[in-house]
């Protein structure tokens, strides 16, 4: 199984200040044919599902606000959030859809 | 646009059988793949599988080969997942999620998920 390793566990952020969350995966999830990386990324609220954000490790999910982005290739992927407001908090997850079983990180919980 | 509703809260003892449903509204579901993931009460994401309804082929994760079974009725636009011999480590909350896929030479590759259900809280207790 590929293991997807999310740091940190915890960030805490100030209004308006810049976020990184980094994701690392066991293999690489660069498909070469496509030149696609296999990767999404995911932010939940308390007592929520869920929510993609951005998948192929850079496409913006429609609707999501554009201080979010996504970045890397092969094993190393970052999320971005520029300018953090009140309502990112939450924990964010990074995924793999390269090869069965999906896989999570752990989850990095971003605070205010 | 899509929902997924999923069925409510259960609560039920070691040993027995749970089964969840997951049914779509305002949309439909056939061509999509339907993954189940659960999470344990303060724990990450787990995903246990997933089943493609056009095609009738589920996938289930090893850890859980042998005591889920995934199903879909397109008639009602309901995905159902079925999980036997419950253990305690069973809790958790259950969600159905919609997402694309990739079909290689019949190789079935899930992607990402891009619409979730409310999730089902299941409680495994004596």
């Amino acid at each position: 199984d590929i293991v997807m390793t999310q740091s940190p566990d915890s960030l805490p952020v100030s209004l308006g200040e810049r976020a990184t969350i980094n994701c690392k995966s066991s293999q690489s999830i660069l498909y070469n044919s496509n030149n696609k990386n296999y990767l999404a990324w995911y932010q939940q609220k308390p007592g929520q599902p869920p929510k993609v954000l951005i998948y192929w490790a850079s496409t913006r999910e429609s609707g999501v606000p554009d201080r979010f982005s996504g970045s890397g290739s092969g094993t190393d992927f970052t999320l971005t959030i520029s300018r953090v407001q009140a309502e990112d908090v939450g924990t964010y997850y990074c995924q793999q859809y390269y090869g069965a079983p999906l896989t999570f990180g752990g989850g990095t919980k971003v605070e205010i | 646009q899509v929902q997924l509703v999923q069925s409510g809260a259960e609560l039920k003892k070691p040993g027995s059988s749970l089964k969840v449903s997951c049914k779509a509204s305002g949309g439909t579901f056939r061509r999509y793949a339907i993954s189940w993931v659960r999470q344990a009460p303060g724990q990450g994401l787990e995903w246990m599988g997933g089943i493609i309804p056009i095609l009738r082929r589920p996938k289930y994760a090893r850890k859980f080969q042998g005591r889920v079974t995934f199903s879909a009725d397109e008639s009602t636009s309901t995905a159902y997942m079925e999980l036997s011999s419950l253990r305690s480590e069973d809790t958790a909350v259950y969600y159905c999620a919609r997402g694309d896929y990739g079909d290689y030479g019949g190789n079935i590759y899930y992607y990402n998920m891009d619409v979730w259900g409310n999730g089902t809280t299941v409680t495994v207790s004596s």
